[in-house]
């Protein structure tokens, strides 16, 4: 059973460009979340989604920064016009809740370094 | 703004004694608790959850849980160089049904061969 992949696992990209980060969930896991991990830092919730719905955007700029998940294929985490304190580890991570399951386990992809030239 | 407080250490302790992490939550809504280890430059990994207040083993590894206190921590027996690491703690808001899940920052664990 393959685990959470994300890609691509090292983006550059200059002032102002695109990036995009793809991430899949594991195989019967249906709920997706977003984390941002700076140098030394912990990880920061950015948003948390099910197939074609955002549940919650709270730790998501207002600004440059989307996700979806769509009904098919992965979920994306798409920022515009990026600037250098992008730069940072994002990682995915996938779950499923079981009926009568009171606990939300969390699988790690590898994450994506983004560099922000 | 709900909270998960971790020393950030780093905290050394020499081959073959017990390590003990701890961490404290602001949301008395939280059910469960997990914690986490990251490798440098690696994504975390879980390694233990709990739920239930009291002590939870699994081979060197202990989850220890007081909800009254709001204090959840992770024993590590035996400690080998191998577990140095950033060990991460998480606690899922009440409030979301479980789903959003706050860390803490880490606690740097060196293991001193």
């Amino acid at each position: 059973n393959a685990g959470v992949m994300q890609n691509p696992r090292h983006l550059v990209r200059r002032r102002g460009q695109e990036a995009r980060l793809r991430c899949s969930p594991m195989k019967g896991h249906s709920h997706v979340y977003w984390y941002r991990q700076l140098p030394e830092e912990g990880l920061k919730f950015m948003v948390y989604l099910q197939k074609e719905n955002i549940i919650d955007e709270s730790g998501m700029p207002k600004e440059r920064f989307s996700a979806e998940f769509p009904k098919e294929g992965p979920s994306i985490l798409r920022i515009q016009q990026v600037v250098r304190g992008d730069s940072a580890a994002y990682f995915c991570a996938s779950s499923q809740r079981l009926a009568g399951q009171s606990y939300n386990e969390q699988f790690f992809g590898p994450g994506t370094r983004l560099t922000v030239l | 703004q709900k909270e998960v407080e971790q020393n950030s250490g780093p905290l050394s302790v020499p081959e073959g004694a017990i390590a003990s992490l701890n961490c404290t939550y602001s949301d008395r809504g939280s059910q469960s608790f997990f914690w986490y280890r990251q490798y440098s430059g690696k994504s975390p990994e879980l390694i233990m959850f709990i739920y239930s207040n009291g002590d939870k083993e699994d081979g060197r590894f202990t989850a220890q849980l007081n909800k009254a206190s709001q204090y959840v921590s992770l024993l590590i027996r035996d400690s080998q160089p191998s577990d140095s690491a950033t060990y991460l703690c998480a606690a899922p808001q009440g409030d979301t049904g479980g789903f959003k899940t706050i860390f803490g920052a880490g606690t740097r664990l060196f293991v001193k061969a």
